[in-house]
C-alpha cells in the first residue's frame, strides 16, 4: 500500500526551463510535506516544505504546490539549473498523529544542457 | 560543522551475525531516525526516536532495534541479519519532536551474504 507515489520515475528538462516533479499520496490525514534532494554517494538533503494549511511555499528557485483536494503536489524548480540533476523525494507526514514519515520511491532529474 | 556522522559507511558480514550501525549527531536535535533505502522502493522508516529512551516503529522495524540512551546517539542493532537486510542505510535527526527537516548521515551500505 503505498501511501506516497512519485509515478515518474525519471524527468529530463532542458537547462534554464522549469523542471515539475509530481507526487500524489493517498491518505487525506498527511497534514505535512517535504521535499528532499539526494546526490549519489550522499545522504538525502532537505529542499522545502509545507503545511497543508497552505497551498504554495516558495524558497529561491524552488516552489511546492499543494493541491489537498486532489491530494496530490508539485516541486516546480525554475529555472533549471546543471546542479539540480538529482533524485528527488516526496514525503509526507501525519503530525497530529505520531510522528513516522512516508516517503515516495524518488524521480531522477536529468538536467540537460 | 553540523553534522549527522555514521559508522561504518561500508560492511560486508555473514548471516546471523550480530551487528551494530553507529550514528551521532552534534546539533542537539530530538529527532532521530534510521531509514533503508532499495532500489525501486525508495526511502523506508525503520524506527525513530522522538527523545532520550522514546523509540517508534516506522514502516518496516522487522529485523532490527534500536536504542537511544544519550540525545546524540543512535545506533542501530541487526540481532541475526539476513540477506534480506542488504541495504543502504541512512540515519537522520532534526530539531522539534517531530521530523520536520532532517539532516541525514552519509549512508552505510551493508551486504549480507
Amino acid at each position: 500500500d503505498q501511501q506516497v507515489k512519485q509515478n515518474s520515475p525519471s524527468l529530463s528538462v532542458q537547462e534554464g526551463r522549469i523542471s515539475i516533479l509530481n507526487c500524489d499520496y493517498t491518505n487525506s490525514m498527511f497534514d505535512y510535506f517535504l521535499w528532499y534532494k539526494k546526490y549519489p554517494a550522499e545522504g538525502p538533503t532537505f529542499l522545502i516544505s509545507i503545511s497543508s494549511i497552505k497551498d504554495k511555499n516558495e524558497d529561491g528557485r524552488f516552489t511546492v504546490f499543494l493541491n489537498k483536494s486532489a491530494k496530490h503536489l508539485s516541486l516546480h524548480i525554475v529555472p533549471s539549473q546543471p546542479g539540480d540533476s538529482a533524485v528527488y523525494f516526496c514525503a509526507a507526514s501525519e503530525m497530529n498523529r505520531d510522528d513516522k514519515i512516508i516517503f515516495g520511491k524518488g524521480t531522477r532529474l536529468h538536467i540537460l544542457p | 560543522e553540523a553534522q549527522v556522522t555514521q559508522n561504518p559507511r561500508y560492511l560486508i558480514t555473514v548471516t546471523g551475525k550480530k551487528l551494530t550501525v553507529t550514528c551521532s549527531q552534534n546539533m542537539n536535535h530530538e529527532y532521530m531516525s534510521w531509514y533503508r533505502q532499495d532500489p525501486g522502493l525508495g526511502l523506508r522508516q525503520i524506527y525513530y526516536s522522538m527523545n532520550v529512551e522514546v523509540t517508534d516503529k516506522g514502516d518496516v522495524p522487522e529485523g532490527y532495534k534500536v536504542s537511544r540512551k544519550e540525545k546524540r546517539n543512535f545506533p542501530l542493532i541487526l540481532e541475526s541479519p539476513s540477506p534480506n537486510q542488504t541495504s543502504l542505510y541512512f540515519c537522520a535527526s532534526s530539531w522539534g519532536l517531530t521530523p520536520y527537516e532532517q539532516y541525514f548521515g552519509p549512508g552505510t551500505r551493508l551486504t549480507v551474504t
